[in-house]
C-alpha cells in the first residue's frame, strides 16, 4: 500500500534559520509529489509541485523542494524562515496510475520563534 | 478566499446521529473530493464524485455516503455516527483533465469541524 512518511511531528526554529522538514513516500511507480502548508484556521494551500523534469521544484514564499527518485524523497527547504511562515505542512503524493485521489503525510508543524 | 465553500464550519452531533456536510467547488470545477483529517493526522481520502457519480473510494466503511448535485456542489452524510469520526472533513475540488484523465488543480475548502460526543 502507498504510504508518505514524514520524518517530523513538529519543529520549532528562529527566526532566518534554515528548513529542511523530509518526506519519504512508497510506491514503486511514477508519482506526482506535492507540498501543502495549513495556516492556522485556514484551509490547505499549495506550495508547491513536482510532474516530472528539473527534481528540484521552487514554490511559493521561497520554498524549494528537491525529489530524489532513488531515495524516494521529496524534502522541503526554505534557507530563511519568517515568524509567518508557522504553519503545519503537508507532504501529498498522487500516483499517476491513479490520479484521483491524494496520499498525505501525518504533517509538520512548524514553529518559528520570533 | 478559497473559492471551495464548506458548510457548516462547526457540528456538534451526538453519538448515533446522522450529519450531513456541503461543498460548493470552486467555479470550472466539475469534480469533488472529500476528506477527512482526524487530529495530528494528515488528510484520508474517503471518496471522489465526478458526474454525479461515486468514482472512487477510500477505506471508510458504508456509514459514509454521498452525493453530487448537477450543479457539481456535493454532500457528504455519515450515518450512525462514533466518537472516532471525529475530525476536520475538508472538500477539494479540480477541474478533470479530460485528455489524459488527471486531476490537476486541486483546490480544498477550510474544512467542517465535526465533534461527536
Amino acid at each position: 500500500a502507498q504510504s508518505v512518511s514524514q520524518h517530523n511531528h513538529h519543529v520549532i526554529l528562529s527566526e532566518a534559520a534554515s528548513l529542511e522538514l523530509g518526506c519519504n513516500y512508497s510506491y514503486g511507480g511514477t508519482v506526482n509529489l506535492f507540498w501543502y502548508v495549513q495556516y492556522p484556521g485556514q484551509h490547505l494551500q499549495l506550495l508547491l509541485k513536482y510532474f516530472s523534469g528539473d527534481p528540484l521544484v521552487k514554490g511559493i514564499k521561497g520554498f524549494e523542494a528537491e525529489f530524489i527518485k532513488s531515495k524516494f524523497s521529496f524534502n522541503l527547504r526554505k534557507p530563511s524562515v519568517q515568524w509567518s511562515d508557522t504553519a503545519e505542512y503537508f507532504c501529498a503524493v498522487i500516483p499517476k496510475d491513479n490520479f484521483n485521489k491524494f496520499y498525505f503525510g501525518s504533517g509538520t508543524k512548524l514553529n518559528v520563534k520570533p | 478566499d478559497a473559492g471551495v465553500t464548506q458548510s457548516p464550519t462547526h457540528l456538534i452531533k451526538t453519538r448515533g446521529q446522522q450529519v450531513t456536510l456541503r461543498c460548493s467547488p470552486k467555479s470550472g470545477h466539475d469534480t469533488v473530493s472529500w476528506y477527512q483529517q482526524a487530529l495530528g493526522q494528515g488528510p484520508q481520502f474517503i471518496f471522489q464524485y465526478y458526474e454525479e457519480e461515486e468514482r472512487q473510494r477510500g477505506n471508510f466503511p458504508d456509514r459514509f455516503s454521498g452525493h453530487q448535485f448537477p450543479n457539481y456542489s456535493s454532500e457528504l452524510n455519515v450515518n450512525a455516527l462514533l466518537l472516532g469520526d471525529s475530525a476536520l472533513y475538508l472538500c477539494a475540488s479540480s477541474p478533470l483533465s479530460r485528455d489524459r484523465g488527471f486531476h490537476y488543480g486541486y483546490t480544498f475548502g477550510s474544512g467542517t469541524r465535526l465533534t461527536v460526543v
